[in-house]
Parts: C-alpha cells; structure tokens; sequence
C-alpha cells in the first residue's frame, strides 16, 4: 500500500461542475502540498497545509491531521483547470523529501 | 522573481553523448532538488542539495551526475544514458531542506535517448 494514496485516479466533469479530489495519507506529517501538473508542463504549488483550511480564488483545500486525509475543491470548474493534481506529504522531525500520491487527471469538458 | 528556470526545455541524445541539463533560481533558496518523472506517473526524487552540498542520492545510477556549483544554479551531467532514461527531468528549489517550506518547480527539461 503507498503512503500516499488518492482518489479518484481519472475524474471527467463538466464545465461549472464543483469537484472533489481526495488525499489519505499513513504516516505523521508535517506538511501537505496539492500540487499541479498541465499536460507535458513543469509542477506548480497550489497548496501547502499543516492545520485547517486554505483557499485561494476558485480553489480550496481542507486536512484533517486526525483522520490522515485532506481534499481539494474546485468550484465553478473551467477547462483550463484540466490537469493532473498530486498530493505530496512531508514526513515529521526533519524529513527531507516529499512523498507523492500517484496524482488524480482531471479533465473539465465544455 | 518567483521562478525556477531549466534549459533545455528539450533534448535528444545517443548513448554515447554526453550532456548537461541547467537549473537556476534567485530566490535565495538553499535546497535544490531533481526528479525524474516518467509518463503518467509522479515525480521520483533523485538527489537534493543543501547549502550546496549533496545531502540525499535515491541510489541514483553513476550515469547521472550532479553538481551544485553554487546557491542559484544546479547541472546534472548525462553519459552514457540509456532509452529507459528518457523522461521529464524537474528541478526544485525550497527556502530549506527540512521544515514546513514550499517547493517551487521548474518547467522540465524533456530528454529522449535514442
């Protein structure tokens, strides 16, 4: 079983659709990211979360430090949101490097 | 200036070459990171630097090099690659190497073996 697991793996929705993608994690963290990635493009950092709730424009992320689980929203969903999302966590006490969910391919039809 | 550039954005090469793919950031971070990421799949850390001193190797084949020759730039030498070594090659940069910091990305270099 990956550390890191998410779900769903491919999601297909319509334009304006609200979307959930989910993050479940087995080991003590001290940070979440959402991360994405367009289509044969670099990474870039949407998310980063310890505690609670961040949102910035159309976007929302939520973590439960107890339940090992964060999600992240998309509201009013465009086609240029398609994209493949990847959840990575940082382990605690100094962990060096970002573990990676396998990524959730989103595509948002017109 | 809030950017992690990488050049080539591609590159092919023979088995028998040898090339070099180029990092840079001016953000003033001191952890530098390359990963490898194959088609569909996440990215695979290979090596980090801190401080410009190589703190993490995943058991990385000795085919790949790399090289901090200070805080802003990061190479990694390429010889005697093989086909199964083309991938989408990232480079990262955070403020430090441990603690709650953002990773930044940059664009990938695209690099095919023949």
């Amino acid at each position: 079983k990956n550390e890191v697991e998410q779900s769903p793996q491919n999601l297909t929705a319509q334009e304006g659709e609200f979307i959930t993608i989910n993050c479940s994690y087995s080991v003590g963290i001290s940070a979440l990211h959402w991360l994405q990635q367009h289509p044969g493009g670099g990474i870039v950092s949407l998310f980063m979360l310890s505690s609670g709730k961040k949102k910035h424009g159309r976007l929302i992320a939520t973590i439960n430090i107890q339940e090992k689980h964060s999600s992240l929203h998309i509201t009013a969903s465009h086609p240029r949101d398609s994209a493949v999302y990847i959840c990575a966590v940082r382990g605690i006490q100094g962990a060096q490097k970002l573990v990676f969910g396998q990524g959730t391919r989103l595509t948002i039809n017109p | 200036d809030t950017e992690v550039t990488q050049t080539p954005k591609h590159l092919v090469m023979g088995m028998t070459n040898k090339k070099s793919l180029k990092c840079e950031q001016h953000m003033g971070h001191r952890a530098m990171y390359w990963y490898k990421q194959k088609a569909k799949k996440p990215p695979e850390l290979m090596f980090v630097y801190s401080y410009e001193k190589l703190s993490i190797n995943e058991s990385v084949p000795s085919r790949f090099s790399p090289e901090c020759p200070n805080s802003s730039l990061l190479n990694l030498h390429l010889h005697a690659l093989q086909p199964e070594d083309s991938a989408l090659y990232l480079c990262a940069s955070s403020q430090a190497l441990a603690g709650v910091e953002t990773q930044y990305f940059g664009p990938g270099t695209r690099l095919l073996v023949l």
